[in-house]
């Protein structure tokens, strides 16, 4: 029963340095997600994705990037990281034909940049 | 555009009181309206949901009613447990397009013994 799955749980990254957050889901969905979740503002969609090869922005996307190159896997990139960036991120998926489903959720991956 | 709005927290409750946690939202056409629970050092988690009007949803104890005429979705359990200390987020789902989910900010309950 992994559902879904994020590594690494938890980074400590310098300002300006790069990293890559992994999202892999095993259900077999086409819609993926990632959030970031800061204290009093809930859940934040960064970028989202409908299917494998395709990404999309969301409300907050500037400073990052995604891809999407297996359906499974939809990866969250940081290029330059910066103290603003310092979150809980999380993943999530959904399936596309199924109506009125919820977002199934990672564990959430927790970045502090300094 | 969409939006939710919940009470904010924290809400500290003894074992075994009632619990109300407000939810109210706006939104164009007929979302689905969900709670979702987080545990501390987790992802959230589907706790119960309703997709139209005057469904109610119910799980572990816990039930919220889809009333459109107010726009709300307040959750309620009877009586709380110490396990049920957590953070309580209400969402909307838009069924078009990407299906995108507008969360609120979320509740944090302390159940204390």
């Amino acid at each position: 029963n992994a559902g879904v799955t994020q590594t690494p749980k938890f980074r400590v990254l310098k300002t300006g340095q790069s990293m890559t957050l992994l999202c892999a889901q095993d259900m077999n969905h086409e819609y993926m997600y990632w959030y970031r979740q800061d204290p009093g503002m809930g859940l934040r969609l960064i970028h989202y994705s409908v299917g494998e090869g395709t990404t999309a922005k969301g409300e907050v996307p500037d400073g990052y990037n995604v891809s999407r190159l297996k359906k499974q896997n939809f990866l969250l990139g940081l290029e330059s990281a910066a103290p603003s960036q310092t979150s809980v991120y999380f993943c999530a998926s959904r399936d596309r034909d199924l109506k009125n489903q919820p977002q199934h959720f990672g564990d959430g991956t927790r970045l502090s940049i300094l | 555009g969409d939006s939710v709005t919940q009470m904010e927290g924290p809400v500290t409750l003894s074992e075994e009181a009632f619990l109300t946690i407000n939810c109210t939202y706006t939104a164009t056409g007929y979302p689905s309206l969900f709670w979702y629970v987080q545990y501390p050092g987790e992802g959230l988690q589907l706790l119960l949901k309703a997709t139209k009007a005057d469904d109610k949803g119910s799980n572990k104890g816990f039930e919220a009613t889809y009333r459109k005429e107010t726009t709300s979705f307040h959750l309620e359990k009877g009586s709380v447990q110490v396990s049920d200390s957590a953070v309580y987020f209400c969402a909307l789902s838009e069924t078009g397009g990407y299906q995108k989910v507008t969360f609120g900010t979320g509740t944090k309950l302390q159940v204390i013994p």
